[in-house]
């Protein structure tokens, strides 16, 4: 069965500085994998996808994540960040077969970002 | 905004009870799916139609039941509540082909919070 673990439960940073949100995964095969967040009270949207196109991913307000297999990880970074920031992230893996298809998700990080 | 609508948004009922959660996928996705959120159990899939089918199953209980009617909107029907049942449950959406790309992304709702007291 595949699987994520995300290293942290809890990231505090400060407005500006980098994010680095960690998650390894576990799959007997290349993986799809995902990041996905959810603002307080709200849904999950999807912040970007890894289907073994291009090891490097870019994603929307301005994350991106990097695929090592030799490390079996799919950490998430942003360059500086904002206080819109502040939410919880979930690292998923697909499991997939044919048109039968479910996503594992991790136990989230949530971001605090400070002043 | 996703696409994918839910209602309602909010239901609080009494144990024992029956209530119906009801999706509405994005146009054109053939698939729906149904996780629940909880704080003891975080995010964990239930089930998934794809066109009308069940698909796959996660860690559904007997006490709720799936179906995806012909014009493709899917209701979770969750029976004999308990306490434990109170929880956020997100319908989600996707193209879900015979190929991968595109057809693994799923596009969630806003979600139902269910409330059983």
């Amino acid at each position: 069965a595949q699987s994520v673990t995300q290293l942290d439960s809890h990231v505090s940073v400060s407005e500006g500085t980098p994010v680095l949100l960690r998650c390894n995964y576990s799959s007997s095969y290349s993986p799809s994998l995902f990041w996905y967040v959810q603002h307080p009270n709200k849904g999950l949207q999807l912040l970007l996808k890894y289907t073994s196109a291009a090891t490097l991913v870019k994603g929307i307000n301005g994350f991106e994540a990097e695929f090592k297999k030799s490390e079996t990880s799919f950490h998430l970074t942003k360059p500086s960040a904002h206080m819109s920031d502040a939410a919880e992230y979930f690292c998923v893996v697909s499991d997939r077969t044919g048109t039968a298809s479910k996503l594992t998700f991790g136990t989230g990080t949530r971001l605090q970002v400070t002043l | 905004d996703s696409g994918v609508t839910q209602t309602p948004k909010h239901l609080i009922t009494a144990t024992g009870q029956r209530v119906t959660l009801r999706c509405s996928p994005r146009s054109g996705d053939l698939s729906v799916y149904w996780y629940q959120q909880s704080l003891d159990q975080g995010l964990q899939f239930l089930i998934q139609y794809y066109n009308g089918e069940e698909r796959a199953k996660g860690n559904i209980l007997e006490r709720f039941s799936a179906q995806q009617f012909p014009d493709l909107h899917s209701e979770l029907n969750l029976s004999s509540l308990e306490l434990g049942d109170s929880a956020l449950y997100f319908c989600a959406s996707s193209a879900a082909g015979l190929a991968g790309g595109r057809s693994d992304t799923q596009y969630f709702g806003p979600g139902t919070r269910l409330t059983v007291l």
